[in-house]
């Protein structure tokens, strides 16, 4: 069975203080690897995917980055505004998606 | 361009009735999936359905949860005679085609008193 852990569940920053979450995955035949952004309330917000180890992926302050058993999300710089929960899933063999239990980020101006 | 749309949003349902969540996918996508996110806990996948057909629906449970997703029209995740434990956020996602990146709805919010 595919699995997927997030860590730290959540995370503490200051404005400006650049730090890494990490997503950890069991799976036969990763086909792809996904992060999401999610707000509270609302649904979650495409953000990158990798599809093979030594991939990496940017955009604006965030930086996703994939190996054989983890992907990591650099966070550089961040801002207030990303603030949120940020959700890694892996595809397999089947369409669906599993996810982590996400990374609940709070940035302090 | 619209993204998935989901209606209604918020939803109270007494004990016994029945639930209709509604999902338009985004334009030019046939693949929709339900996914279902209790409090305090991540994601769960629910089905994969294209137009007329379920192609997985491993994540569903056995009773009362049946989805469909018509020729015409939005995909539909109905629940009868809902229970307390059914209170969760359902989300539904849309994509071109398999090995796509999957888009999410903003949920609809199902409570049962």
């Amino acid at each position: 069975e595919d699995q997927v852990t997030q860590s730290p569940e959540a995370l503490r920053l200051q404005e400006g203080e650049s730090s890494s979450l990490n997503c950890s995955y069991t799976v036969s035949g990763l086909r792809g690897l996904f992060w999401y952004r999610q707000d509270p309330g609302k649904g979650p917000e495409f953000l990158f995917t990798l599809y093979s180890a030594g991939e990496e992926k940017e955009k604006e302050r965030l930086k996703a980055t994939l190996t054989k058993k983890e992907s990591f999300l650099h966070i550089t710089a961040p801002k207030p505004e990303d603030s949120a929960t940020y959700l890694c899933a892996v595809q397999a063999s089947r369409e669906k998606l599993t996810f982590g239990t996400g990374t609940r980020l709070t940035i302090i101006p | 361009n619209a993204g998935v749309m989901q209606n209604p949003r918020h939803l109270v349902r007494r004990r016994g009735q029945e639930a209709r969540l509604r999902c338009s996918p985004m334009k030019g996508h046939s693949h929709v999936y339900w996914y279902r996110q209790l409090p305090e806990e991540g994601l769960k996948f629910m089905v994969y359905l294209q137009k007329e057909n379920i192609i997985d629906e491993s994540g569903m449970p056995k009773e009362r949860f049946s989805a469909e997703f018509p020729k015409e029209g939005p995909s539909i995740l109905r629940i009868q005679q809902v229970v307390r434990g059914d209170s969760a956020a359902y989300f539904c996602a849309s994509s071109p085609g398999q090995g796509n990146t999957i888009y999410f709805g903003e949920g609809s919010w199902l409570t049962v008193v």
